[in-house]
């Protein structure tokens, strides 16, 4: 099955500094890789996904990239704000017909220093 | 639009008692449901799917179950709790492709 690396693990980043968050996939076949934010004690919340038909996808001060040859894929967040201070997952699935799940990264918490 | 209500939003059990824990979904049919649990750590760990009324899939064994005895509601269940069962316990659902978590409930077993 689809195996879902993501680093690092924690990250502490000044304010107005940018954040990077990795991930690696391991299943060639998948197609669809969302990004959740969780703030503590509240579900995560979906900030932005990429399809594989796309190398990258912008949203205001987030970014998705996409490399499928080598199987990663990374969220990019500039000009951080102590509010972007949460615990990011990436996921990676392959949409098809019937049910449809996710496979998780271990999550990053993202630290942002006033 | 849709929503996603999951409760209780909060509850504290004692070892041995049952567990009852209700999601609903609203402004949309026919929708894969799944039940995750999060434990002291970050990781999201998959327990249940469901694709349609009475149809769940297991992921993880343990003393817990699910039901979804109506489209749009999915429920999980324990006879009798555990220590271990303590965590944050998310109900999500999904239609063409996105996971929509809810907002979580906690449990304490002690």
């Amino acid at each position: 099955g689809e195996n879902v690396e993501q680093h690092p693990s924690t990250l502490s980043v000044q304010e107005g500094d940018s954040a990077v968050i990795k991930c690696t996939y391991s299943d060639s076949a998948s197609n669809y890789f969302p990004w959740y934010k969780q703030e503590l004690g509240k579900g995560p919340q979906l900030i932005i996904d990429i399809r594989s038909n796309v190398g990258e996808k912008k949203d205001q001060r987030i970014a998705v990239t996409l490399n499928k040859t080598a199987k990663h894929f990374s969220l990019h967040i500039t000009e951080t704000q102590p509010e972007d201070s949460a615990v990011y997952f990436c996921a990676a699935s392959i949409r098809g017909a019937g049910s449809y799940q996710l496979t998780f990264g271990k999550g990053t918490k993202l630290s942002v220093i006033p | 639009s849709q929503t996603i209500h999951q409760w209780p939003a909060t509850l504290v059990q004692p070892v041995g008692s049952p567990l009852s824990l209700e999601c609903t979904v609203e402004g949309t049919s026919n929708p894969n449901l799944y039940w995750y649990r999060q434990a002291a750590g970050r990781g999201l760990q998959l327990l249940f799917y469901s694709v349609g009324i009475g149809q769940i899939s297991s992921e993880v064994p343990q003393n817990l179950s699910a039901s979804r005895p109506q489209d749009r509601q999915f429920i999980l269940s324990s006879k009798k709790l555990l220590l271990s069962d303590s965590g944050f316990y998310l109900c999500a659902w999904s239609g063409q492709d996105t996971i929509y978590f809810g907002e979580g409930s906690w449990l304490t077993v002690v």
